[in-house]
């Protein structure tokens, strides 16, 4: 089974601050197709961000982007607002039992 | 607009058996792959299960073969989840998810609010 570990599991950053998050897969994925993340907040279901990696979900803000390099892969915000403050998780759909991270609680600073 | 609505969950002692549905509307149910996506209380996300729009395949978590069965009735727009043996640690909430794209398994965009399952003696 393909292990998604994510990095921080916590972030303390400022509105207006840049963040990246980092999911590191246990093997290589041949194409970095098959990579989602996804945002939740409290008491709500999770929210589609972006899917093949770095396609962004209709209607998410652009400052959301999406990266892939080998078998780590990255949610960068550009600049963080008050609505962003959640806990984000990646989930690889390369090969099942398709796994989550174990999600990164992004918090005001 | 899409709607998932589950149903089923409820309290149940450990080695017992409970059955999730999930209603869909609003979209052609029988042309996409559903999940089963789990969060027990002040944890993370835990894919569960997934069973292709036809029916044909079904993917499970290693923590729950053996012990849940997937499956749909495309006739009815339902998606099921048969739990037996449950286990202390299968205490969650239980959600059921929709493929993003017909044919492909590239993320899911819609989650239904879900039904919590207790286990406990």
């Amino acid at each position: 089974d393909i292990q998604m570990t994510q990095s921080p599991s916590t972030l303390s950053a400022s509105v207006g601050d840049r963040i990246t998050i980092t999911c590191r897969a246990s093997q290589s994925f041949s194409s970095s197709s098959w990579l989602a993340w996804y945002q939740q907040k409290p008491g709500k279901v999770p929210k589609l961000l972006i899917y093949k990696a770095s396609t962004l979900e209709s209607g998410v803000p652009s400052r959301f982007s999406g990266g892939a390099s080998g078998s780590e892969f990255t949610l960068t915000i550009s600049s963080l607002q008050p609505d962003d403050f959640a806990t984000y998780y990646c989930q690889q759909y390369y090969s099942p039992p398709w796994t989550f991270g174990q999600g990164t609680k992004v918090e005001i600073k | 607009q899409v709607q998932l609505v589950e149903s089923g969950g409820g309290v149940v002692q450990p080695g017992g058996s409970l059955r999730l549905s999930c209603a869909a509307s609003g979209f052609a149910f029988s042309r996409f792959g559903m999940h089963w996506v789990r969060q027990a209380p002040g944890k993370g996300l835990e894919w569960v299960a997934f069973i292709r729009y036809d029916g044909s395949s079904q993917y499970y978590a290693d923590f729950v073969k053996g012990r849940f069965t997937v499956s749909r009735d495309n006739s009815r727009d339902i998606l099921y989840l048969e739990m037996t043996r449950l286990r202390v640690d299968d205490t969650a909430i239980y959600h059921c998810a929709k493929d993003l794209m017909r044919g492909y398994t590239y993320g899911v965009d819609y989650w239904g609010q879900g039904t919590l399952v207790t286990v406990s003696s």
